[in-house]
């Protein structure tokens, strides 16, 4: 079972550029959402997709948009990047509608994006 | 508002020590659930344990525990005879019922020295 899988691994950007971050959810998963962990902090939700569909999101500016695509996979995009944007960024799937559960979340490793 | 609080930032124990870490949350929801996750320096969020707001069965699962007391909002989390690897940051979160999202905690940074 492939678990969630994110890529780059670290990303180095200067502010007012544009980053595209990606997200392959675990076999099985129709949901995935989005975290920002800044350091030394707990992570943020971002926003959710079920099915294609943002299904949530958080307090975050329209800067920060996203999609998820027909394979379940996922892409976070941040515009007109600043400095406050250097963060984790985490992705997580789960099986059910949603996550309106108790069901866990499966999270990637992440991706370091630092903004100069 | 939703809130989660881990007082602890951080806590360091000797292998084989028993430690507890802390949780208290806050929600109007009365259905909602808790988790705790482990992130170790990998960065990937390690689940842990989870228990739903209707449930105050207090249980163990190997090394590990819980205590949630609804009558003082906390969700604490056991681990019984530390070891090394346990060292990580812990991380209490809390989801209502309609929602999806997760309300993380500060964290708490565990170092379990030898």
């Amino acid at each position: 079972e492939t678990g969630v899988t994110q890529s780059p691994t670290h990303l180095i950007k200067t502010r007012g550029q544009q980053v595209t971050l990606r997200c392959s959810s675990q076999s099985g998963h129709n949901t995935v959402s989005w975290y920002q962990q800044a350091l030394g902090q707990g992570p943020q939700f971002i926003f959710q997709y079920y099915r294609e569909e943002e299904n949530g999101r958080g307090n975050f500016p329209p800067r920060f948009s996203g999609l998820q695509f027909p394979n379940y996979s996922s892409e976070l995009n941040v515009n007109a990047l600043e400095l406050d944007d250097s963060a984790l960024y985490l992705c997580a799937s789960s099986p059910g509608q949603g996550g309106l559960t108790n069901e866990k979340l499966f999270f990637g490793s992440g991706t370091q994006l630092s903004v100069l | 508002a939703q809130k989660v609080t881990q007082a602890q930032t951080e806590i360091s124990v000797v292998e084989k020590e028993d430690v507890t870490l802390d949780c208290v949350y806050e929600t109007r929801d009365t259905t909602y659930y808790l988790f705790w996750y482990k992130q170790p320096p990998s960065g990937e969020l390690v689940f842990l344990i989870r228990r739903n707001s209707f449930d105050e069965q207090n249980e163990i699962s190997g090394r590990y525990s819980w205590n949630f007391q609804k009558s003082t909002s906390s969700f604490n989390f056991t681990i019984t005879a530390s070891q090394v690897v346990d060292s990580a940051v812990y991380f209490c979160a809390l989801r209502a019922s309609n929602t999806g999202k997760l309300i993380f905690g500060q964290g708490t940074t565990l170092q379990v020295k030898p």
